[in-house]
């Protein structure tokens, strides 16, 4: 299958500051991809839609100024945790959409483990 | 977008065939479903999708029956490595988004 990685793979910051989580599609070009965020021992959430050259689509309650997305390129979206607080911390993981002739299938990247102290 | 249900956890032993059946009562006409697997800390990986009947591949089998409210993954002689979150997710083709239900908690034991 369609190969998506994610840099960095964990990260540990102090609260206040920003980090950004970088998703890139190896082998396709994606104009989709997709952000969730995952909790200890919980489902998938969904946070956002980022669709290449415009702007994302944000999931109710999720607030677009403090996750922002950009997806320049049809293989790279990036999400930054802007002025990230230690209830950030979670697990984010990002996935592209691949569509070939019937199939519409979503490939996920390895995930990013965000500590905020 | 469908609601799917699942069982919350199943256990069962390696070298066993083992089937996990999800429903979802109000799938709409355009809609596939899709079976992924998560182990810790990592991110879902793809298993298998159709749309209708039996689909196979390496891995598993999707067993959809005609009225399609319901499918049933099937994973042959299962091993400790198979122990992990099985999620089935119902979308239209070409949906905006997928939402994903809670999953099953599969746990083989030696």
């Amino acid at each position: 299958g369609a190969v998506v990685s994610q840099h960095p793979s964990r990260v540990i910051c102090k609260s206040g500051t920003s980090v950004k989580i970088e998703c890139r599609s190896l082998d396709f070009q994606a104009t989709t991809m997709f952000w969730y965020r995952q909790f200890p021992k919980k489902s998938l959430m969904l946070m956002a839609t980022s669709n290449e050259g415009s702007k994302a689509t944000y999931e109710q309650g999720v607030e677009k100024d403090k996750f922002l997305i950009n997806h320049a390129s049809l293989t790279l979206s990036t999400l930054t945790v802007t002025s990230a607080h230690p209830e950030d911390s979670s697990f984010y993981i990002c996935s592209a959409r691949v569509l070939a002739g019937d199939s519409d299938t979503q490939y996920f990247g390895p995930g990013t483990r965000l500590t905020v102290l | 977008l469908a609601k799917t249900t699942q069982p919350i956890s199943m256990d069962s032993y390696e070298g066993q065939e083992v089937n996990i059946t999800c429903s979802h009562n109000n799938i709409a006409t355009n809609d596939y479903i899709t079976w992924y697997q998560q182990f810790p800390s990592q991110g879902p990986r793809f298993i298998i999708q159709g749309y209708k009947t039996k689909v196979t591949n390496e891995v598993a089998s999707l067993f959809i029956p005609a009225d399609r409210k319901s499918s049933t993954l099937s994973l042959p002689r299962v091993s400790l490595s198979d122990t992990a979150v099985y999620y089935c997710l119902v979308g239209g083709f070409r949906d905006d988004k997928i939402i994903f239900g809670k999953g099953t908690r599969l746990h083989i034991l030696p």
